[in-house]
Formats: C-alpha cells, sequence, structure tokens
C-alpha cells in the first residue's frame, strides 16, 4: 500500500539549530508532495509543494525542501529555527497526480527551546 | 473571509448517538474530504468528495456517513457503529488540478 513515513516522532531543538525533518514515501510513479504545519491552537496550514521542476522548494517561514526522486525523499529543512517554530509537521503525497487522495504522514512535533 | 467553516469546535456525545459535524466551505472549491487526527497516528482520511451528489469512502470509513447535496456543505456523521469515535475531526477542501488542501479549524469530539 501507498504510504508515507515520517521518521520523527518529536524532534527537540534549541533556538538557531538547524532542522532536518526526514519523509519517505513508498511509490515510484507521479506524486504531488507537501509539508503542512500545525502551530498549537490553529488549523493546518501549507508550507510548502512540490509539484514539478526545480526539485529545491521554497515555502514560508524561511522552510525549504528537497525532492529527490530516487530516495523517494521530500525532507524538510530551515537552517535556523526559532521558538515559534514550535508545532506539528506533516509531510503529505498525493499520488497519482491531482485525482489521487493525499496521503499523511504521521507526523512529526518539532519543540523549540527559546 | 473566504475559508472552511467547521462546527461545533467541541462536541460532547453519549456512547450509542448519532452526531453530525458541519463543514461548510466558501472557497468554490470542487472537492471537501474529512479527515480523522489521533495522536501519533497523522491524518486518515474518512470520507471525501470531488463532486455535488457523489463522495466515496477513504481507509477509515467504517461507522461514518456522509453528504454532498450543496457544493459549499459536506456534512459528516459519527454513528453510534463507530467504535472508537472520540478523536479530532478536520474539513478540508481543494480544486482539483492544484491538490493543495485547505483545513477547518476542526471539530473535537469526546465520547462520554
Amino acid at each position: 500500500a501507498q504510504s508515507v513515513s515520517q521518521h520523527n516522532h518529536h524532534v527537540i531543538l534549541s533556538e538557531a539549530a538547524s532542522l532536518e525533518l526526514g519523509c519517505n514515501y513508498s511509490y515510484g510513479g507521479t506524486v504531488n508532495l507537501f509539508w503542512y504545519v500545525q502551530y498549537p491552537g490553529q488549523h493546518l496550514q501549507l508550507l510548502l509543494k512540490y509539484f514539478s521542476g526545480d526539485p529545491l522548494v521554497k515555502g514560508i517561514k524561511g522552510f525549504e525542501a528537497e525532492f529527490i526522486k530516487s530516495k523517494f525523499s521530500f525532507n524538510l529543512r530551515k537552517p535556523s529555527v526559532q521558538w515559534s517554530d514550535t508545532a506539528e509537521y506533516f509531510c503529505a503525497a498525493r499520488i497519482g497526480g491531482s485525482q489521487g487522495n493525499l496521503i499523511f504522514g504521521k507526523g512529526t512535533k518539532l519543540s523549540v527551546k527559546p | 473571509d473566504g475559508g472552511i467553516t467547521q462546527s461545533p469546535k467541541y462536541l460532547f456525545r453519549k456512547e450509542g448517538q448519532n452526531v453530525t459535524l458541519s463543514c461548510e466551505q466558501n472557497l468554490n472549491h470542487d472537492a471537501m474530504y474529512w479527515y480523522r487526527q489521533d495522536p501519533g497516528q497523522g491524518l486518515r482520511l474518512i470520507y471525501y468528495s470531488q463532486i455535488v451528489n457523489d463522495f466515496q469512502k477513504g481507509d477509515i470509513a467504517e461507522g461514518y456517513s456522509v453528504s454532498r447535496e450543496k457544493k459549499e456543505s459536506f456534512p459528516l456523521t459519527v454513528t453510534s457503529a463507530q467504535k472508537n469515535p472520540t478523536a479530532f475531526y478536520l474539513c478540508a477542501s481543494s480544486i482539483l488540478r492544484t491538490g493543495e488542501l485547505f483545513f477547518g479549524e476542526g471539530s473535537r469530539l469526546t465520547v462520554l
């Protein structure tokens, strides 16, 4: 079955540390990839997305992600985290183009210590 | 403001009762979705609809029902057949060709 895996359940960092959250998907065909963020008490919102083209995607709030097709990966990165980045992050994949369903990973909780 | 409105935000229900969660969108999106979010489980798809008067089961549809009589509305009924209904329920919508989902603020259902 198609799936999205996020390797880390909970990541704890100090402010200014660099962040990389892993995401792998299990499908070899057309795939659209997303990272969503859920700040405490807020609704899920889109951080960035990849459909095609440049595999390095830049999103809001200084986040970026790199699509590596050979590794079926779409890792999220930020060079220097802030306390306000404390949130839960979800990787998602839409398999088979725009008609497919969005499959979510189980999420990674990020806690940033001030 | 354009967006997705879910109600109620919090709901308590006794075992054996059905409950309906409301989801309305004014984004003119074709597709609407219901997800269930449990700690450590991520989001799991319950039902989705790509067009009015049509909907499909997601991965965990048992014990739930939906309707899509209007483009703007996609209510979810949690029936008494749902064995573990206490959860956070998220409604979302999308323009089909972009694939990006927009989410409501969620409804937290607690069964007593």
